[in-house]
């Protein structure tokens, strides 16, 4: 297992675009995360699911958003009508519920750019 | 609201010498903490935790200490060396499954 796998590891759009982000959890893992971050902050969160239930979303992630996890595996994050304000790193992450380590193990996250 | 502090936005620290950073929170539902390292254009990556029952944790060089009634934690790295340099981000949680709230991060430099 490669660890978490995110593509594309760079987008560029034009505002008004639709753009769709995968990412492949670690295996076996049943909870999934997608965080954005900015330049100058940390991580926000966006939402998450266990296996293929969205458990919450952030107040952040507005109606253009949304995110679907079909049979408990890979999640893809999708935006309407991309903003200039969108363009951000966008990170996921899975965990583990069960075992001994629970942290949650990022991938390299895919970068967008609204123009 | 930013309830995961990192007032530092930077520190530089001699090879070999201890690097200390910093965090604060104001939640009082955070029991989990952990600390990421981040170098540019990747992910985070898992250093080291520490749940609110304990108030030190090691991992090799790396030691995380917690002051709950202050609510405030600290990572220890000692001996400094080159490869630390990178962003480093405090996260905090109310259990270990749930989301994390980040920090805005510290960039630590090693000087060789």
């Amino acid at each position: 297992d490669t660890g978490v796998s995110q593509n594309p590891r760079h987008k560029i759009t034009k505002r008004g675009q639709n753009v769709t982000f995968r990412c492949d959890p670690i295996s076996e893992h049943n909870r999934l995360y997608w965080y954005r971050q900015t330049l100058g902050q940390g991580p926000e969160f966006l939402t998450y699911f266990q296996n293929e239930a969205q458990l919450e979303k952030s107040r952040l992630l507005s109606d253009r958003f949304s995110a679907e996890r079909p049979k408990g595996s890979f999640s893809t994050l999708e935006i309407q009508r991309t903003e200039q304000g969108d363009s951000a790193m966008y990170l996921c992450a899975s965990s583990s519920l069960t075992g001994m380590n629970t942290e949650a193990f990022f991938g390299q996250g895919t970068r967008l750019t609204v123009v | 609201d930013q309830q995961v502090k990192q007032n530092s936005p930077s520190l530089s620290v001699q090879e070999g010498r201890i690097s200390i950073l910093n965090c604060d929170y104001t939640n009082s539902m955070f029991d989990y903490f952990l600390w990421y390292k981040k170098y540019p254009a990747e992910g985070p990556t898992f250093l080291i935790s520490i749940s609110s029952i304990k108030d030190k944790n090691e991992d090799g060089r790396f030691t995380v200490f917690l002051n709950k009634s202050a609510k405030h934690l600290s990572l220890h790295i000692v001996p400094s060396q080159p490869g630390d340099s990178a962003v480093y981000f405090c996260a905090a949680s109310v259990n270990p499954y749930e989301k994390l709230t980040f920090g805005t991060g510290t960039r630590l430099t090693i000087i060789p």
